[in-house]
């Protein structure tokens, strides 16, 4: 089971974007790597996923290195409802067996 | 078209008692996910239904059990309740094969004193 490291917390002003990167060096070769963005009181909500290089959604950009130890969930200019936590998981097409959620990115948006 | 579903929003229980939490999943999803959230901590794997069965489960023990039926909403019960049973448990539906993009409901928080 791949496990992720990411910062506990990230603080960023209105209007800027944030990068938040996210550890995985045991990825396996069939693993994906998927981020989730959860409100309080909330269940998480599905951001963007992908397997290597670039992918884009309406959301957010996700960077992912050849090697794909590492991946950065890239948000465009963010706004205050953007404050909430952000997890990096990492996991198999099939099976929530593989999705581990661990602690997540707490990210606060400044005016 | 409805998100997924569950009920009740809130609950309280004593300690041994049982409970038992109910989720209707996103419409064209197959496949329910259940998790428990602590304060402050991700959300952890308790078990996935497929096909009325259940397909996977994470490290919980046998206390906690689980239904799907063929409309494919889910039950999770919980007994003899232990006061770090409390916390907020999450419903979670995908398609099958595409466990990697769930959708969560709003989770029931459960109160054990």
């Amino acid at each position: 089971l791949a496990k992720t490291t990411q910062p506990i917390s990230m603080d960023s002003y209105e209007g800027q974007e944030v990068n938040i990167t996210c550890s995985h060096n045991n990825i396996a070769t069939n693993d994906y790597i998927t981020w989730y963005q959860q409100f309080p009181s909330q269940g998480p909500r599905f951001i963007i996923q992908g397997y290597k290089t670039k992918v884009t959604n309406e959301v957010a950009s996700l960077f992912i290195p050849a090697d794909r130890k590492s991946s950065t969930l890239s948000l465009p200019r963010v706004s205050l409802s953007d404050t909430a936590v952000y997890y990096c998981l990492v996991g198999g097409q099939t099976g929530a067996n593989n999705l581990f959620f661990g602690t997540g990115t707490r990210l606060t948006v400044i005016p | 078209d409805a998100g997924v579903t569950q009920s009740p929003t809130h609950l309280i229980k004593t300690r041994g008692q049982q409970v038992t939490l109910r989720c209707s999943p996103k419409s064209g999803h197959d496949t329910v996910s259940w998790y428990q959230q602590a304060l402050g901590q991700g959300p952890q794997f308790i078990f996935q239904y497929y096909e009325e069965e259940e397909r996977q489960r994470g490290n919980f023990p046998d206390r906690f059990s689980g239904h799907q039926f063929p409309n494919y909403s889910s039950e999770l019960n919980v007994n003899a309740l232990l006061l770090g049973d409390s916390a907020l448990y999450l419903c979670a539906s995908s398609e099958s094969g595409r466990s990697y993009e769930q959708y969560f409901g709003p989770g029931t928080r459960l109160t054990v004193t």
